[in-house]
């Protein structure tokens, strides 16, 4: 299994850029995640989903932030316009459905906002 | 509201001894998750261990088991045989299960694994 997979794994922007994080779960996973770390607020939930609807985005900060999940298989974070404090690591993550308590994370988009 | 704490902010441990990490848990939920998760220099999160709130014995993966004491609240992470490889941050975190995945993650313990 490939596990989840982040893409871009870095992504330099400049404030102002619209920036988007996509996601590829693992195969059969039906709840997807999106968490943000930094230093200052350690790992925190921005995001989730259960079967492609959005169940609870109270970790949003903003307007600027938006998630989608078009389909069981792909998931896109999108910050526009981005600010600098917008910089941060940004995790995916993905559970099976029926039970299975392992949550799975992604490597990563380490986000830089200049 | 659930608060996971971490109090050791960092710790030096020699190869091949064991460590113990430090977690305890605040929640009123009655049902929930605790988890924890290593955390290398190169930034991604790696899953090691879960213990269900009602699972009656700890859990064990490998050279990591999970000593839960549910009346204490507490939930300590042991890695037996200390690696080099095993030198990270790592992160306790815990999850209700009326909204499973919902991390509440503490500080992080940072691990240094010495020669």
């Amino acid at each position: 299994d490939a596990g989840v997979i982040q893409s871009p794994r870095h992504e330099v922007t400049e404030m102002g850029q619209e920036v988007t994080l996509r996601c590829k779960p693992i195969s059969g996973h039906n709840s997807l995640f999106w968490y943000r770390q930094t230093m200052m607020r350690g790992l925190e939930l921005l995001i989730y989903f259960n079967n492609n609807v959005p169940i609870d985005d109270s970790g949003m900060p903003e307007d600027r932030f938006s998630a989608k999940m078009p389909n069981a298989s792909f998931s896109t974070l999108k910050i526009q316009p981005s600010e600098p404090r917008d910089s941060a690591v940004y995790f995916c993550a993905s559970r099976a459905a029926g039970g299975d308590e392992k949550l799975f994370f992604g490597s990563g988009t380490q986000l830089s906002v200049l | 509201a659930q608060k996971i704490t971490q109090t050791q902010p960092g710790m030096f441990v020699q190869e091949k001894e064991a460590v113990t990490l430090d977690c305890t848990y605040d929640t009123s939920d009655p049902s929930y998750g605790l988890f924890w998760y290593k955390q290398p220099s190169s930034g991604e999160m790696i899953f090691l261990i879960y213990q269900g709130s009602y699972d009656q014995q700890n859990a064990t993966e490998g050279r990591y088991s999970l000593n839960f004491q549910k009346a204490r609240k507490s939930a300590n992470l042991v890695i037996s045989a200390s690696q080099l490889g095993d030198s990270a941050m790592y992160f306790c975190a815990m999850t209700a299960t009326d909204s499973w995945g919902k991390l509440q993650f503490g500080a992080g313990t940072q691990v240094v694994v010495t020669p």
